[in-house]
């Protein structure tokens, strides 16, 4: 079955430092979905991308990036210039199906950045 | 175009008993996914309906149950509550997709804002 490892459980940071968040997965389909969620404090699952396995392009928006590469089964998430907006848990996910119906989440990272 | 909503916001219940928790898929999809979520911890797929069948489960005992409405409004019953069924438990609709193979197509699901569960 599909494994997602989020090794870092809590992160802290000074406001406008960089930070980045890992993530390790484990499928043996050869096709595959990506994903990173941000959860704040009030709850509510806040998606930020998808990536499916057939375009290991990296892909930036803002001050966000993301570094996807298949040769070492991660999917790492990159924010530049953190700030306090950005503390929340954020999660990786990995679905081996078009349709979720099998979705698995890392344990998540909390990251606090402090001003 | 209204987003996914669940009620109630927040329950109490006492280890037995059963609990109903609900969810409205956002406007025109006709697919939703449970999950459970306990504190500190990542989502976990309880199981997913599309046109009111089951279409999915993850690795959940049968007392905890599901039903999709014609409407696609869905309800999640809990049965014989145990204290480790305390969580957020989070809804998110998508829309099946009716032609597409795997590989290009994927159906973007949205969540709702959660169900937080008590059980003393």
């Amino acid at each position: 079955a599909q494994k997602v490892t989020q090794a870092q459980t809590e992160i802290s940071v000074v406001e406008k430092e960089d930070v980045t968040l890992d993530c390790v997965y484990e499928t043996r389909d050869t096709t595959y979905y990506l994903f990173w969620y941000k959860q704040p404090p009030s709850g509510e699952l806040v998606f930020l991308i998808r990536r499916n396995s057939f375009d290991e392009q990296n892909e930036i928006s803002g001050r966000y990036s993301w570094n996807f590469q298949k040769s070492t089964s991660s999917f790492n998430f990159t924010i530049t210039a953190s700030q306090v907006v950005d503390s929340a848990v954020y999660f990786c996910a990995l679905s081996e199906t078009y349709n979720n119906n099998d979705m698995r989440f890392g344990a998540g990272t909390r990251l606090t950045v402090k001003p | 175009e209204t987003g996914v909503t669940q009620s109630p916001t927040h329950l109490i219940k006492t280890r037995g008993q059963q609990v109903t928790l609900r969810c409205s898929s956002q406007s025109g999809h006709n697919t939703v996914s449970w999950y459970q979520q306990a504190l500190g911890q990542g989502p976990q797929f309880i199981f997913q309906y599309y046109r009111e069948e089951e279409n999915g489960r993850g690795n959940f005992p049968p007392r905890f149950s599901g039903l999709q409405f014609p409407n696609y409004s869905s309800e999640l019953n809990v049965n014989a509550l145990e204290l480790d069924d305390s969580a957020l438990y989070l809804c998110a609709s998508s829309l099946e997709s009716t032609s597409g193979s795997k590989g290009w197509m994927y159906n973007e699901q949205f969540f709702g804002p959660g169900t937080r569960l008590t059980v003393l």
